[in-house]
């Protein structure tokens, strides 16, 4: 994999179901992987930023896990509200460059009431 | 912490006009990104700045292009002759970060829509 790709490009939930995206990145110079939710009309806010090989985090019912083997993240959304609608990105730092981020093309994500 | 500041919010002009585009990031962060995005697309890496020393800028971006970041503080962003495939978001973001690697989350403004009739 040369890119940061995400999948699925877009999708749809009912209120109070659980879902989940991946993030496909190149595994060689890996050194972070950081996950963002951009909601329209306000800036990317970030998730997680995740190092190590086998790592998990949560922040309230998101929680992310990690995979630099084979160079996949999964992000999970528990119980999903209509206000986690947004855009859900993820940006792998490494490969020749140290100074930069390269993104996917993110997730969107709309939970419907 | 006031958050990274981008002026102006938005900005339409012509084609061929020079325009120029303001980050004010975190006070105590060293590092600056700016970041083009276009509609169905992740954000794509400009330049970024380390203090005042631009230490990496994109290939993608032509001579048109041009960044500064005096003292360390604020960063502008300078398109020269103005093409319709400018018409983007570009993204400012901050972080504080040492040595190698980007391992502390960066810190995004709201951006600045440029729109070229």
């Amino acid at each position: 994999i040369l890119n940061v790709e995400q999948s699925p490009q877009s999708l749809h939930v009912q209120e109070g179901d659980s879902t989940n995206f991946t993030c496909s990145f190149p595994s060689s110079n890996f050194y972070a992987l950081h996950w963002y939710r951009w909601e329209t009309a306000k800036s990317p806010e970030a998730l997680f930023v995740m190092t190590l090989n086998g790592d998990e985090k949560k922040k309230g019912r998101i929680s992310a896990t990690l995979n630099t083997k084979e160079g996949y993240s999964y992000l999970y959304i528990k119980g999903s509200q209509p206000e986690d609608s947004a855009t859900y990105l993820c940006a792998s730092a490494g490969g020749t460059s140290y100074g930069k981020l390269t993104f996917g093309q993110g997730t969107i994500l709309t939970v419907h009431p | 912490d006031t958050g990274v500041s981008q002026n102006p919010r938005h900005k339409i002009t012509k084609r061929g006009q020079n325009v120029t585009f303001r980050c004010d990031p975190i006070s105590e962060h060293n590092r600056l990104y700016w970041y083009r995005q276009t509609l169905g697309q992740g954000p794509e890496f400009l330049t970024y700045f380390q203090n005042e020393a631009q230490l990496e800028k994109s290939r993608l971006l032509s001579d048109r292009f041009s960044a500064e970041r005096p003292k360390g503080s604020f960063s502008t962003l300078e398109i020269q002759r103005t093409e319709q495939g400018d018409s983007a978001m570009y993204l400012c973001a901050s972080s504080y970060g040492v040595g190698q690697g980007i391992n502390q989350p960066q810190h995004f403004g709201d951006g600045t829509r440029l729109s070229i009739l």
